[in-house]
């Protein structure tokens, strides 16, 4: 099984600043099978990118992904208000697995 | 639009089984390249994978649950279910059911239920 651990815990910035969210796999993950989830308090969690790179349908251009063999990173751009939530990356090898998740709060 | 319901109890006493349904609207469950599956979340945790069924019958299961838990679909109904048995306090959690991306694998969730919150009274 791999794990992903994701750093920091939290991250701290104002509006408009760049988050840098980091994902390390503890082994290679093949074709960059890595995906990226935002998830606001009392929601689901929804889909920002997969294939590492890929924006999902819908997603502002301010979101990147980047990385591949075991490091991936989302970036965000400029902090938009609605941005600040918990972010997840996830491998899909077999099993699928989660890192732990990273906060993004306002400073 | 394609919908995903979660529906069950929310309390289930320990050791008995916990059992939950999602219901797909606006969309089929018999679709190429779609599993169906089932993730978990304790209060103030992490995400973790639960399983997932293609239409055709294959299933992926989390090793460290697979032992008790089981997930079916009827495609008749376009429903999907899991089933945890033997359930302790630590299988409290929010449970979303969800589209994922895939054909022989599952690879990514792509659309989630809004999940549900079982209790589990320890």
């Amino acid at each position: 099984e791999i794990v992903l651990t994701q750093s920091p815990g939290t991250l701290s910035l104002s509006p408009g600043e760049r988050a840098t969210l980091s994902c390390r796999a503890s082994q290679s993950v093949s074709s960059n099978y890595v995906a990226w989830y935002q998830q606001k308090p009392g929601q689901a969690p929804g889909l920002l990118v997969y294939g590492a790179f890929i924006r999902a349908t819908g997603v502002p251009d301010r979101f990147s992904g980047s990385g591949s063999g075991t490091d991936f990173t989302l970036t965000i751009d400029r902090l938009e208000p609605e941005d600040f939530a918990v972010y997840y990356c996830q491998q899909y090898g077999s099993p699928l697995t989660f890192g732990g998740g990273t906060k993004v709060e306002i400073k | 639009q394609l919908q995903l319901r979660e529906s069950g109890p929310g309390l289930v006493k320990v050791s008995e089984t916990l059992s939950l349904t999602c219901i797909v609207s606006g969309g089929s469950i018999s679709s190429d390249n779609f599993f169906w599956g089932w993730i978990r979340q304790a209060p103030g945790k992490g995400l973790e994978y639960i399983a997932s069924i293609y239409y055709r019958g294959t299933t992926h299961y989390n090793p460290s649950l697979k032992s008790r838990v089981t997930i079916s679909a009827d495609k008749s109904k376009n429903q999907f279910s899991l089933r945890l048995k033997s359930v302790t306090a630590a299988d409290t959690a929010v449970f979303y059911c969800a589209r994922i991306y895939g054909r022989w694998e599952p690879y990514y969730f792509d659309s989630w239920g809004q999940g549900t919150l079982v209790t589990v009274p320890s």
